[in-house]
């Protein structure tokens, strides 16, 4: 059974400060999904990362894939409070092309303070 | 390009009852994925719908069922309702290999 475990659950950061969250699967996948969320609202997607040393970035945020590890993080530069949300990684772990059986983390509430 | 539309924004039923989610998806996707996302369990993938058949489901009951309709509409419908159900569903679609889009779900108490 595929498990993600990202950490951490809970982020309270200043505005102005870097910062990561982890992303850790349980088996093989070649495809790894972050996605935001704000309070209420649906899943708005960030990045798809597929291969090994995939690095990819948007803004303030850059995510990144080792495939050997099984580890993607999503780095938070220079945070603003707009970015105050909760981010799920999400990891397709079966099913080929074309499919979006995702299994997600818990996700990390991220709060930004001014 | 009109987005994932889900109705009803929410759904209030009683422990026994029976409750049917909708689900449009984004013209020309033929794909339509359903998620639950319940209160510390995180999200879940429920069904997964391709071309009017269903071609996968998560880890539920055989109470959470649904169908996909000839337009690539689908429903989900869960009988039975236990408190447990109480969650936001969340409708996703998509074209064979191309990104997942999310509607805004449906919000369904069960009292």
């Amino acid at each position: 059974e595929l498990k993600v475990e990202q950490n951490p659950l809970f982020l309270s950061m200043q505005e102005g400060k870097n910062y990561t969250i982890y992303c850790n699967y349980s088996t093989t996948s070649d495809r790894l999904y972050w996605y935001r969320q704000d309070p209420g609202k649906s899943l708005e997607s960030l990045f798809v990362l597929l291969s090994n040393g995939a690095v990819k970035q948007e803004g303030r945020l850059m995510a990144s894939l080792d495939t050997k590890a099984r580890l993607s993080t999503l780095h938070i530069t220079a945070a603003v409070h707009d970015l105050s949300a909760t981010y799920f990684c999400a990891v397709d772990g079966d099913s080929g092309a074309g499919s979006y059986q995702l299994t997600f983390g818990k996700g990390t509430k991220l709060s930004v303070i001014p | 390009e009109a987005g994932v539309t889900q109705s009803p924004t929410h759904l209030i039923k009683t422990r026994g009852q029976q409750a049917t989610l909708r689900c449009s998806p984004i013209s020309g996707h033929t794909s339509v994925y359903w998620y639950q996302q319940a209160l510390g369990l995180g999200l879940q993938f429920l069904l997964w719908y391709d071309e009017g058949e269903e071609r996968n489901r998560g880890n539920f009951p055989p109470r959470f069922s649904g169908r996909q309709f000839p337009n690539y509409s689908s429903e989900l419908n869960v009988n039975a309702l236990e408190l447990e159900d109480s969650a936001l569903y969340l409708c996703a679609s998509s074209r064979r290999g191309q990104d997942l889009h999310f509607g805004n779900g449906t919000r369904l108490t069960v009292t």
